[in-house]
């Protein structure tokens, strides 16, 4: 299986400040045949379901702010919110959906307001 | 507007079964290649993905909990169910429905999910 480990495990940042999630995925997530990146990237708020926010590792969701943004490519991804919003705190998780399941979540990253 | 709602007993004793239902409204489950899934997120923990499957019975499994898990998809009353037998402590969980962005029969992400229902396995 596919281990996807993000870090900070945790990460505090001021309101308007950058935040920046990292994934590395333990094998390349790049399907050579469509030059597509297999990863997703989840919001998660406490006592809701997990939003989808990126997929394709930089397409944006219809709905989701611009100030989210996906990048990387192959092993290593990372997820930006260019000027954090009191709305933004939560847990983010990336999933990867490439080949055959399982497809599997990272362990999570929790945000928080400096 | 898909809705997706999950049903099922809030709590479990160890050793039995558990039952959850999703019952989907808004949208038919069957489309070829729609698989929907089972999520899970047990309490400070991260979320796993336990099991998909479409209208036509076509069903995967995590290999972590193949031997305990069965899903299946009733079109008549439009809704996918799990079953996951011998339950412990270690099966606490939310647990979501889901429904995969696009029609594919693999490489799912998901943009619809249920609320998700609590099951506690105490005794």
């Amino acid at each position: 299986d596919i281990v996807m480990t993000q870090s900070p495990d945790s990460l505090a940042v001021s309101l308007g400040e950058r935040a920046t999630i990292n994934c590395k995925s333990s094998q390349s997530l790049l399907y050579s045949h469509n030059n597509k990146n297999y990863i997703a990237w989840y919001q998660k708020r406490p006592g809701q379901p997990p939003k989808l926010l990126i997929y394709w590792a930089s397409t944006r969701d219809s709905g989701v702010p611009d100030r989210f943004s996906g990048s990387g490519s192959g092993t290593d991804f990372t997820l930006t919110i260019s000027s954090l919003q009191t709305e933004d705190v939560g847990v983010y998780y990336c999933q990867h959906y490439y080949d055959s399941p399982p497809y599997t979540f990272g362990q999570g990253t929790k945000l928080e307001i400096k | 507007q898909l809705q997706l709602q999950e049903s099922g007993p809030g709590l479990v004793k160890p050793s039995e079964t558990l039952t959850l239902t999703c019952t989907v409204s808004g949208g038919s489950i069957s489309s070829r290649n729609q698989y929907w899934g089972w999520i899970r997120q047990p309490p400070g923990k991260g979320l796993e993905w336990i099991a998909s499957i479409n209208y036509e019975g076509d069903a995967y499994y995590n290999p972590s909990l193949k031997s305990r898990v069965a899903i299946s998809a009733d079109t008549s009353k439009n809704r996918i169910s799990l079953n996951l037998n011998s339950v412990t402590a270690a099966d606490t969980a939310v647990y979501y429905c889901a429904r995969p962005k696009f029609t594919s029969a693999t490489n799912w992400f998901f943009d619809v999910w249920g609320r998700g229902t609590l099951v506690t396995v105490s005794s």
